[in-house]
């Protein structure tokens, strides 16, 4: 059965400093990644996904992850963070063998100080 | 905006009463997805519909019911509502079934039980 574990409910950067959201996750088949953002007020959007081939995903609004088999792992990073990116992130996976279900993490808060 | 739409975007509510919450996919998209997120129990998955026919099922209560119309919007039905019913419901829409498409997410329907 899939499960996501996103390490830590919150993480504090300061602004220009690198972003790092930990996910980790299992399934018994190949996966299929993503990381989702929700700003205050409003639904969730993708930010980036691994199917397959590239290991290292780049996404919107400067946001990357890369995929570890080995590790089970999925983070996501940012080099420089922007008071603009405080918002709850999700992790989020799919089974890649006709699984209809998306079993998403528990959120992490990213909060950016000034 | 994702193209996914909701509503009503507020519903305010007595325990006991019965609620329908509306959902149209984006167009062309098949495939229909209900969360329930609140802040003890996070982003549920409760249930997914593809072309008019359930899929999968999550934690969804036995008081909850959906379904997809033909033309593919969605309701989800919430009855003999009780206090902890209390939640942000979303929807998401993608355009096939299987785990390799994303989710665009609708706004969400604030439902509180008073």
């Amino acid at each position: 059965a899939q499960s996501v574990t996103q390490l830590g409910s919150h993480v504090s950067v300061s602004e220009g400093a690198l972003v790092l959201l930990r996910c980790n996750y299992s399934s018994s088949v190949p996966p299929y990644l993503f990381w989702y953002v929700q700003y205050p007020n409003q639904g969730l959007q993708l930010l980036l996904k691994y199917t397959t081939g590239a290991t290292l995903v780049k996404g919107i609004n400067g946001f990357e992850a890369e995929f570890k088999k080995s590790e089970t792992s999925f983070h996501l990073t940012k080099p420089s963070a922007h008071m603009s990116d405080a918002a709850e992130y999700f992790c989020a996976v799919s089974e890649g063998t006709g699984g209809f279900k998306t079993i998403f993490g528990a959120g992490t808060r990213l909060f950016v100080k000034a | 905006d994702s193209g996914v739409t909701q509503t009503p975007k507020h519903l305010i509510t007595a325990t006991g009463q019965r609620v329908t919450l509306r959902c149209s996919p984006r167009s062309g998209d098949l495939s229909v997805y209900w969360y329930q997120q609140s802040l003890d129990q996070g982003l549920q998955f409760l249930i997914q519909y593809y072309n008019g026919e359930e899929r999968a099922k999550g934690n969804i209560l036995e008081r909850f019911s959906a379904q997809q119309f033909p033309d593919l919007h969605s309701e989800l039905n919430l009855s003999s509502l009780e206090l902890g019913d209390s939640a942000l419901y979303f929807c998401a829409s993608s355009p096939r079934q299987g785990g390799v498409y994303e989710q665009y997410f609708g706004p969400g329907t604030r439902l509180t039980v008073t």
